[in-house]
């Protein structure tokens, strides 16, 4: 049983590139989280999507970044003309439809994306 | 609006000794709260979850943590530290109105001396 799998593992890309992230949440999960984790600070949310919709978005800076989980395939994060301030690590999550806890069943995450702006 | 707070960046102790890392959380209601670690260049792992049913959570590596609701902490302990517990700790509360949104602290690194 496959966790999250996030690839690539590291990206480096020069300022003005696009970077592309992947996240395949485990197998019969439809939620998928994306964090987004800043040298020396904690997690913070950038955006939760179930299949085909955008649910939370109220963490993504409005500019250059997007996010999409088709029905079909992985979870992308797509970050548009980088700068080096978008160097950090992407964690992707996921969770499967309310179980034993409801909606605070656990994320499972990925072992993130680490994302080097050169 | 719910927040983590977690009291001390880092944290050193000697192996053997009892770690603790110290979590207060804000909450209008009674939350649900997880202690997931990471370690260095790894994602993050899941050690243990309060969802309001026994106070007191035991989770994996031997760390506990126990909610009180009083004191509105969370804190993790484990007896006796090894030298495989030195990796970063996060205390993380769930946003139940916000589809489960996981909220993170800041973080504690903790350091095991020989």
């Amino acid at each position: 049983n496959a966790g999250v799998m996030q690839n690539p593992r590291h990206l480096v890309r020069r300022r003005g590139q696009e970077a592309r992230l992947r996240c395949s949440p485990m197998k019969g999960h439809s939620h998928v989280y994306w964090y987004r984790q800043l040298p020396e600070e904690g997690l913070k949310f950038m955006v939760y999507l179930q299949k085909e919709n955008i649910i939370d978005e109220s963490g993504m800076p409005k500019e250059r970044f997007s996010a999409e989980f088709p029905k079909e395939g992985p979870s992308i994060l797509r970050i548009q003309q980088v700068v080096r301030g978008d160097s950090a690590a992407y964690f992707c999550a996921s969770r499967g439809l309310a179980g034993v806890y409801g909606n605070n069943s656990p994320l499972h995450f990925g072992n993130g994306t680490r994302l080097t702006v050169t | 609006a719910q927040s983590v707070t977690q009291l001390d960046s880092h944290v050193s102790v000697s192996e053997g000794t009892p770690v603790l890392l110290r979590c207060n959380y804000s909450s209008s209601y009674s939350p649900s709260l997880f202690w997931y670690v990471q370690h260095p260049n790894k994602g993050l792992q899941l050690l243990l979850k309060y969802t309001s049913a026994a106070t007191l959570v035991k989770g994996i590596n031997g760390f506990e943590a126990e909610f009180k609701k009083s004191e509105t902490s969370f804190h993790l302990t484990k007896p006796s530290a090894h030298m495989s517990d030195a990796a970063e700790y996060f205390c993380v509360v769930s946003d139940r109105n916000q589809g489960g949104k996981l909220i993170f602290g800041q973080g504690t690194e903790l350091s095991v001396k020989p």
